[in-house]
């Protein structure tokens, strides 16, 4: 199985604030990562898919980079709507797996 | 638009058999690419995806719990049902089910889910 890691578990940021959010995959996936936003008691969302394609209806503050088996996901403006735990999961073959999920926290 | 919605039951017993059903709308299960997923959720933690059905009935199960759990669709119905065998304390989380849409380059994606539905298992 391809293990994904996400490090840091949690960060601390302020509204306003560029945040990067890092995840490395075990392997090379090429671009097939995605990512998630999930609030409290809430469905995780689709944010990110292919690495770097904006889901519709996404703001555009969001942005993906990477390949292989380095990937960021940006916020560029952290707003108070985006404090949430950001998943991000392979795509590249089954079993499709997620990493333990970094929690954005207010500052 | 595509909504999901889980059902089924919120508490089992150790060694039963738990059957969730997925219902969804706004797309067909017979329409070439598209899927139905299942991904858990135990409770403060990390999601793990469980299986995937796609629209020519193909499955795709996780390795680790592939002799637990069956996967099965009703076109005609729009649902979509997994269950999963000798239900243990450790398979309490929120189980959901998504939608795979179609995707010409090959890239999977869950997008949307449903709202989960909190499964606990206990005596």
């Amino acid at each position: 199985d391809i293990q994904m890691t996400q490090s840091p578990s949690s960060l601390s940021a302020s509204v306003g604030d560029r945040v990067t959010i890092p995840c490395r995959a075990s392997e090379d996936i090429s671009s097939y990562l995605n990512w998630y936003q999930q609030k409290p008691g809430k469905a995780p969302e689709l944010l990110i898919f292919a690495a770097s394609s904006l889901q519709s209806g996404v703001p555009s503050r969001f942005s993906g980079s990477g390949s292989g088996t380095d990937f960021t996901l940006t916020i560029s403006s952290l707003q108070p709507e985006d404090f949430a735990t950001y998943y991000c999961q392979q795509s590249y073959n089954a079993p499709w797996t997620f990493g333990q999920g970094t929690k954005v926290e207010i500052k | 638009q595509i909504t999901l919605k889980e059902s089924g039951p919120t508490l089992v017993k150790p060694t039963q058999t738990l059957t969730l059903t997925c219902t969804f709308s706004g797309f067909s299960l017979t329409t070439t690419g598209v899927g139905v997923g299942w991904i858990r959720q135990p409770p403060g933690k990390a999601l793990e995806w469980l299986a995937l059905i796609y629209w020519d009935d193909d499955k795709r199960y996780i390795p680790s719990l592939r002799s637990r759990l069956t996967i099965t669709k009703d076109t005609s119905r729009n649902q979509v049902v997994l269950t999963m065998t000798n239900m243990d304390p450790v398979d309490t989380a929120t189980y959901y089910c998504a939608h795979r849409p179609f995707d010409s380059s090959g890239h999977l994606r869950f997008d949307p889910w449903g709202q989960g539905t909190l499964v606990t298992v206990s005596s």
